[in-house]
């Protein structure tokens, strides 16, 4: 079953926070996180294995809850190039991804 | 090669035509992974091979659509009697193994239209 992210969109100014959730009603075994610009191929950013492990790099970080199967992406002082369609992936039990919905993000100067 | 490389990059096809889309995964990945993209939506798993275990096609949408996999190296995506409704970007990935917290490498797809 497809995972659920949250919000839809979301429109920043440069400088601003964002935080992007994803939900999942099967046991996780990992998530995934993605970013999409317009007309490319979705780039990974990040895997987080179940543990409630959480992981970061530059400004952009990640959490994943195993026992609400939740994962949620943070994205912090946005910047430009921050802008695209970020896809949650979740894994059960090691096989392929089934992807949420996306969510729009566009960071405004 | 350095990347996943998808061929053709468009493809614009009569409706009812049959349509083969490639796929070259990273050397040495042996997870391969094909996804549809409808225009300003999600991605929608339709097949998985690893290594030389039987395919996961649980994904694929219709009798119409079957792949292949030589070995660990090249896919092939074969779509027959083509529908307006197959019209999407088809996109291949690859991972070095499944489960073992490494993260997908996904081609630049194939545009598919269907006319």
């Amino acid at each position: 079953q497809q995972p659920v992210q949250s919000p839809q969109a979301v429109i920043l100014r440069e400088g601003e926070d964002a935080v992007i959730n994803c939900s999942s009603s099967k046991a996780l075994y990992s998530v995934h996180w993605y970013r999409q610009k317009h007309g490319e191929a979705p780039v990974f950013l990040m895997i987080l294995l179940k543990g409630g492990e959480q992981k970061g790099h530059d400004k952009i970080s990640a959490s994943f809850n195993e026992k609400k199967q939740q994962s949620s992406l943070y994205l912090t002082a946005s910047q430009l190039s921050y802008s695209g369609t970020y896809f949650c992936g979740t894994e059960h039990a090691g096989n392929m991804l089934t992807f949420g919905g996306g969510t729009r993000l566009m960071v405004k100067p | 090669g350095a990347g996943v490389s998808q061929s053709p990059s468009n493809k614009v096809t009569e409706k009812g035509k049959d349509v083969e889309l490639r796929c070259d995964p990273i050397s040495g990945h042996t997870a391969l992974y094909w996804y549809r993209q409808r225009l300003g939506q999600g991605l929608e798993f339709l097949i998985y091979f690893q290594g030389n275990s039987a395919p996961d096609k649980s994904g694929l949408p219709s009798d119409r659509f079957s792949a292949e996999r030589t070995g660990e190296s090249v896919s092939t995506l074969t779509i027959q009697r083509t529908q307006q409704e197959d019209s999407a970007v088809y996109l291949c990935a690859s991972s070095p193994a499944p489960g073992l917290g490494y993260g997908y490498t996904f081609g630049s797809g194939t545009r598919l239209t269907v006319v």
